[in-house]
């Protein structure tokens, strides 16, 4: 079945450090994407990348960083310049949906990654 | 409105019940809306997505209306049952922006009790 595989599903990190999420997706989507989760707030774009060798930032950038070197894989990482770390983080890929004049990107998730700062 | 904006925050019904919640959106490049349903435990997918005024969409027993001039849609759930139980999330894209960039609201959580 084709899908979104995120990893690892937990994992703790100490101030400081630098962590790397992985992403993969099977589906041939061109766009993929990274959320961040935190409670009582919407789902917040951190990047999102169109094609390969591409991506942009998204509303919540600062801290990350991303790569995006093949189609199915778009890993993140949280850098110790992000202030609050701690958030259960989502990757999603999206296929356009619609006419070439009335669609939108459809977006497919992954499982998501907890990541607790300690 | 400023945001996207979903009403309630919760909602507890019974099985068999038939509900319906709220998100509220600004009017102005509105391009369109995505609803996505997400089970706990397990990854948020996709319902409905729709683009223009009048637009109406329906599975099984879910459906969904969208209203661009007053920036609201609508979600419909008919005789709810357990397994609707979950956090119902709408996002809005914008003309003139990005087709990649997705606002989301907080979330309805609904909860169906056998």
């Amino acid at each position: 079945d084709g899908g979104i595989t995120q990893s690892p599903k937990y994992l703790f990190r100490k101030e400081g450090q630098n962590v790397t999420l992985s992403c993969e997706q099977n589906l041939n989507h061109d766009a993929m994407y990274w959320y961040r989760q935190d409670p009582g707030q919407g789902l917040r774009l951190i990047y999102y990348s169109q094609i390969v060798n591409d991506f942009q930032k998204g509303d919540i950038a600062e801290g990350y960083s991303v790569s995006r070197e093949k189609k199915e894989s778009f890993p993140l990482t949280v850098t110790s310049a992000q202030k609050n770390p701690t958030a259960f983080y989502l990757c999603a890929s999206s296929v356009w949906t619609g006419t070439a004049f009335s669609g939108a990107n459809v977006l497919t998730f992954g499982a998501g990654s907890r990541l607790t700062v300690l | 409105i400023l945001n996207v904006e979903q009403s309630p925050q919760s909602l507890h019904v019974q099985e068999g019940d038939s509900t319906n919640f709220t998100c509220s959106f600004p009017s102005s490049n509105f391009y369109a809306l995505h609803w996505y349903r997400w089970e706990t435990a397990k990854s948020p997918e996709a319902l409905f997505v729709m683009t223009l005024n009048g637009d109406e969409k329906k599975k099984g027993r879910i459906s969904a209306t969208l209203n661009t001039k007053e920036g609201y849609s609508y979600l419909y759930i008919k005789g709810s049952q357990p397994e609707d139980s979950a956090t119902y999330l709408c996002a809005r894209n914008l003309r003139g922006g990005s087709n990649y960039k997705l606002t989301f609201g907080k979330g309805t959580l609904l909860t169906v009790n056998p």
